[in-house]
């Protein structure tokens, strides 16, 4: 079946720390997003690629990095510029626009907590 | 104040009855969707509206686009409809489905 698969589903890391989350994709979406949710609060868009090699940044990029080197593929690093990086994160990809049907696909999630 | 405002923030039910969640933005859009989020955190797309009216099943969605204001309805509701409900609005000009502004989500427990 088609979907997002993202890794690891929980995740400890010490202070000062990169940490890695992976996000794959075999739905063949160009689109590809990272979220954040915080507890009472909603989710706030990170980064977003909308095709190979490009993305753009989000409402909360300050400390995180993406790649799209492949179209199924859309990493994010929380590097330790990150202040606050305990939080749930979540990836999604999305339908050209235009086409119709179910238009975006989430994750299960990550939850990362800082040791 | 939040662009896209959710209410109420937690609501409570019996089975079988109706449920009504409703959603309002401030800003211009050109898509609202309405989500669903399970305890285990993933999440499922339930509609995505630029005006009048969806049904899926027991699930019927509204939108006013000259009220931005939007409503989500579940009938004859069910424990399993026990879930995080999020109204999530795009206002990008429609360039992309998944850069979305959400709101803060209603936590529903319908009780058998």
């Amino acid at each position: 079946d088609g979907g997002i698969t993202q890794s690891p589903k929980y995740l400890f890391r010490k202070e000062g720390q990169n940490v890695t989350l992976s996000c794959e994709q075999n739905l063949n979406h160009d689109a590809m997003y990272w979220y954040r949710q915080d507890p009472g609060q909603g989710l706030r868009l990170i980064y977003y690629s909308q095709i190979v090699n490009d993305f753009q940044k989000g409402d909360i990029a300050e400390g995180y990095s993406v790649s799209r080197e492949k179209k199924e593929s859309f990493p994010l690093t929380v590097t330790s510029a990150q202040k606050n990086p305990t939080a749930f994160y979540l990836c999604a990809s999305s339908k050209a626009p235009g086409e119709t049907g179910n238009t975006i696909y989430f994750g299960e999630g990550s939850w990362l907590t800082v040791v | 104040k939040n662009e896209v405002e959710q209410s109420p923030q937690n609501l409570t039910a019996q089975e079988g009855e109706f449920i009504t969640i409703n959603c309002s933005y401030s800003v211009g859009i050109s898509a609202l969707h309405w989500l669903q989020q399970h305890p285990g955190g993933g999440i499922v797309s339930l509609f995505m509206l630029s005006s009048g009216k969806k049904k899926h099943g027991r699930l019927i969605a509204t939108i006013n686009i000259q009220e931005k204001h939007s409503s989500l309805h579940i009938t004859a509701s069910h424990p399993r409809d026990s879930a995080v409900y999020i109204c999530a609005v795009s206002s990008d000009g429609g360039t992309s489905y998944g850069k979305l502004t959400f709101g803060q989500g209603t936590i529903l427990t319908v009780h058998p």
